[in-house]
């Protein structure tokens, strides 16, 4: 049984460019959120996403955007990339919105913005 | 909103001793949920105990066992007999409640460095 799982593993990116990161959840999963985590420091929420909807927000940017695929599976798409864009990219997966030990996370995906 | 503090940026253990890694929590909710995250220079976070607010009893999971101090807004998680395999970041997280689920908010962490 496939935990979550991300990629790329590692990019790099230009500053002014777009990217999209992946994540496929636990099997039996049906929710997906992203947290953004810069180095030396705790993740943030970015979004989640149920039912193919996002259902939660934190604290970013419109140039945050994302996509569930009816299979659960996400996307989280960056667009005009910033140095401080810079981060690891987790996705955790749950079975509805809860967010409970039942969370998984994945391995993250290293984004690297010069 | 819901904030946690983790204190010590860094701690140093003895192989196959104990060691008590702090964390204090903020909230004007009533029940709510406390976890405990370890991440290897991996990445991945590997879930470690969680605690409820209304649970009576502190939490255990093998070695790891949570001190839940509820007057006093901490939620400390204990390591017994460390081992090597041990050496990471360590992350206490909260539950937050939001307008069609929840959320983690995530402390600052802790490194934690067994020596042998």
């Amino acid at each position: 049984d496939a935990g979550v799982t991300q990629s790329p593993t590692h990019l790099i990116k230009t500053r002014g460019q777009q990217v999209t990161l992946r994540c496929s959840p636990k099997s039996g999963h049906d929710t997906v959120s992203w947290y953004q985590q810069a180095l030396g420091q705790g993740p943030q929420f970015i979004f989640q996403y149920y039912e193919e909807e996002e259902r939660q927000r934190g604290n970013f940017p419109d140039r945050f955007s994302g996509h569930q695929f009816p299979n659960y599976s996400s996307e989280l798409n960056v667009n005009a990339l910033l140095l401080g864009d810079s981060a690891l990219y987790l996705c955790a997966s749950s079975l509805g919105l809860g967010q409970g030990r039942d969370s998984y996370f994945g391995p993250g995906t290293r984004l690297t913005v010069t | 909103a819901q904030k946690i503090t983790q204190t010590q940026p860094g701690m140093f253990v003895q192989e196959k001793e104990a060691v008590t890694l702090d964390c204090t929590y903020d909230t004007s909710d009533q029940s709510y949920g406390l976890f405990w995250y370890k991440q290897p220079s991996s990445g991945e976070m590997i879930f470690l105990i969680y605690q409820g607010s209304y649970d009576e009893q502190n939490a255990t999971e093998g070695r790891y066992s949570l001190n839940f101090q509820k007057a006093r807004k901490s939620a400390n998680l204990v390591i017994s007999a460390s081992q090597l395999g041990d050496s990471a970041m360590y992350f206490c997280a909260m539950r937050e409640r939001m307008e069609y689920g929840n959320k983690l908010v995530f402390g600052a962490g802790t490194i934690l460095r067994v020596k042998s």
